[in-house]
């Protein structure tokens, strides 16, 4: 049940921001969107998420469309160390009033000197 | 704080051998998950738990056991391990769903042979 599709790779200059886009055309109403990062295999580390607003924290800024269906993660100022796959995750209700993280394939950021 | 530890960092194992990972994590926080991580592909939920001394099955639970006797400690077990349960397994947990953040940890590696 893949909800969300990302492109599979992306590169940007150091210093510049780095844009990364991610599909989830079936997305519900009350199903949010998230994004981690994993580097070098360590555990996915927490970005940002939103529902329908834009947000911003201080690692980065999520842009969601009006209908919903699409979403781009901003890192302002890339640098070497956000070198990283970056997941695009729609967090979906589960039972005993928890959630669920639905994982996609993630695009693997390179951010080159 | 720790965080969210994993014990141990790597494993080999022949099929049909048996073995637990464990999770620990010095947060106070109530809901605890276990993922595994397949070669190029995000995280899918084996289980998780509400709470101290209640666990549940997530989207993968075939092959694999959990307890949570402490609030925080999460073990998952491999009763008869397979060739096909070789993958990276990430721990995670989270306060409650209103603050809606999974802190993840670094990781077990399992190789069955």
């Amino acid at each position: 049940d893949a909800k969300t599709t990302q492109p599979p790779s992306m590169d940007c200059a150091e210093g510049r921001a780095a844009n990364l886009p991610c599909n989830h055309s079936t997305i519900s109403g009350n199903e949010y969107v998230y994004w981690y990062r994993q580097i070098h295999s360590q555990g996915p580390q927490y970005i940002i998420h939103g529902l329908k607003n834009n947000e911003t924290n201080e690692m980065a800024s999520l842009i969601i469309t009006e209908d919903r269906k699409s979403s781009t993660l901003i890192l302002p100022h890339a640098t070497l160390r956000d070198t990283a796959v970056y997941y695009c995750i729609v967090r979906v209700p589960w039972k005993d009033s928890s959630y669920k993280l639905i994982f996609g394939s993630g695009t693997r950021l390179l951010v080159r000197p | 704080n720790a965080g969210v530890t994993q014990t141990p960092k790597f494993r080999v194992l022949k099929t049909g051998q048996s073995m637990t990972l464990l999770c620990a994590q010095d947060m106070n926080h109530e809901y605890m998950y276990w993922y595994r991580q397949d070669p190029g592909m995000g995280l899918r939920l084996i289980h998780y738990s509400v709470g101290e001394g209640t666990t549940a099955k997530g989207e993968v639970p075939d092959g694999y056991n959990v307890s949570r006797l402490k609030k925080q400690n999460f073990l998952l077990g491999l009763e008869s391990a397979a060739p096909s349960q070789t993958s990276v397994y990430f721990c995670a947990s989270m306060i409650s769903p209103l603050v809606e953040t999974q802190y993840f940890g670094p990781g077990t590696r399992l190789l069955v042979l």
